[in-house]
């Protein structure tokens, strides 16, 4: 069985500070997903990293794919209070049919 | 484009009634997953679906759940004789042919 894990789940940061969440994945993948999810709303999609080596940027917001190692990284620069929101990264499985399976969230909190 | 459509937004439910939720996907999208968020819980695979007919429905509790995608008209995700515990938000999602997901508002149902 698939698992996904993120790491940390809670994370309290100052504004101004850099972070990393992880995500650890069980089973080869060549398509991983990171998505936001403010509290009482649906999933707005962040980055989809479809190959071994893959990294997007959007504004202070950075994810990498090490599919060798399974693991993925968003990592948070100079954060800010708006990015506040619980994250999730989902990997992309074909093993009979394609689905996503995800991660437990990681709750960010950003204070001024 | 309208995106992935689900309704109601806001369903109460007594125990033991029934609960229909309403998912169209993405205009030019052909496969449609459910999936359960409980509170302060990641999402969970439910099911996937293909027009007229169920690809996988491993992440399905073996009784009272349903789903359906006809040839005609919105997917129906369909809970009979509903419980306290199904209380939960229901996201479906789409997807086509460019390895992309778009979820949709989701349908928060709460048991009561």
């Amino acid at each position: 069985e698939l698992k996904v894990e993120q790491n940390p789940l809670f994370l309290s940061m100052q504004e101004g500070k850099n972070y990393t969440i992880y995500c650890n994945y069980s089973t080869t993948s060549d398509r991983l997903y990171w998505y936001r999810q403010d509290p009482g709303k649906s999933l707005e999609s962040l980055f989809v990293l479809l190959s071994n080596g893959a990294v997007k940027q959007e504004g202070r917001l950075m994810a990498s794919l090490d599919t060798k190692a399974r693991l993925s990284t968003l990592h948070i620069t100079a954060a800010v209070h708006d990015l506040s929101a619980t994250y999730f990264c989902a990997v992309d499985i074909t093993q009979g049919a394609q689905k996503l399976v995800f991660g437990q969230g990681t709750r960010l909190t950003i204070n001024p | 484009n309208a995106g992935v459509m689900q309704n109601p937004r806001h369903l109460v439910r007594r125990r033991g009634q029934e609960a229909r939720l309403r998912c169209s996907p993405m205009k030019g999208h052909s496969h449609v997953y459910w999936y359960r968020q409980l509170p302060e819980e990641g999402l969970k695979f439910m099911v996937y679906l293909q027009k007229e007919n169920i690809i996988d429905e491993s992440g399905m509790p073996k009784e009272r759940f349903s789903a359906e995608f006809p040839k005609e008209g919105p997917s129906i995700l369909r809970i009979q004789q509903v419980v306290r515990g199904d209380s939960a938000a229901y996201f479906c999602a789409s997807s086509g042919a460019n390895y992309g997901y778009t979820f949709g508002s989701g349908t928060r149902l709460t048991v009561v």
